[in-house]
């Protein structure tokens, strides 16, 4: 298993550009998150899934946009870039309830800088 | 709803001392907290848990006691080595909610 992928690993970007970061599992988990960290900071929820077709704002959802069409995939999109989005992403994914395991298990990142 | 208030922020021991970071939590229905290590640049990892019908756990130089009357819960590292320098992360989370809470963090120096 690979765990958890999220593509690119680095990027940066233009105020006012668009961009897709990419989360992949390969666990069948049902449920998917991306978080936000500040340098020197914890961890931020952006938005949340609890499995395809369905997602939920966290935290700190504004000038992001996500989707969940596959259990697989759960892409976050970013629109007009700003500085303040300067960070590094996390995803992350868990088991389904049924299997009683509630460790978030994260991919490397991507680390964002809008300039 | 649930709020997790972890100290201190930063902890500085000398290698082969204890260390110890503490947790307090908000809401008594919360069941289960996990704590998380990142390692400088790097994704955050669990590395011990326990849930609300467990007083204490232990996996090696690690320790996590949980104190459900005055809801809160503590990490403890024996024996310090220079790989568990990072900030560590504490959470909170109940069945009937997909969220972990999560702590601020603290960053573990150990001094040689």
């Amino acid at each position: 298993n690979a765990g958890v992928t999220q593509t690119p690993k680095f990027r940066i970007l233009k105020i006012g550009q668009s961009m897709t970061l990419q989360c992949a599992q390969d666990m069948n988990h049902n449920y998917m998150y991306w978080y936000r960290q500040d340098p020197g900071m914890g961890l931020k929820l952006i938005y949340y899934s609890v499995g395809a077709g369905i997602t939920d704002k966290g935290e700190v959802p504004n000038g992001y946009n996500v989707s969940r069409s596959t259990t697989e995939d759960f892409p976050l999109r970013l629109e007009l870039a700003a500085p303040s989005q300067t960070s590094v992403y996390f995803c992350a994914s868990r088991a389904p309830d049924y299997l009683s395991y509630n460790e978030q298990f994260f991919g490397p990142g991507t680390r964002l800088t809008v300039l | 709803g649930e709020n997790v208030e972890q100290h201190p922020s930063t902890l500085s021991v000398q290698e082969g001392d204890s260390a110890v970071i503490k947790c307090t939590y908000s809401d008594s229905a919360s069941n289960y907290f996990p704590w998380y290590k990142q390692e400088l640049g790097k994704r955050p990892q669990l590395i011990i848990d326990i849930r609300s019908n467990v007083g204490e756990k232990k996996d090696q130089r690690i320790a996590v006691t949980l104190n459900k009357t005055a809801k809160h819960f503590s990490l403890h590292i024996t024996e310090t080595q220079p790989e568990d320098s990072a900030v560590y992360f504490c959470a909170a989370s109940m069945d009937s909610n997909y969220q972990l809470i999560w702590g601020a963090g603290t960053k573990l120096i150990i001094k040689p």
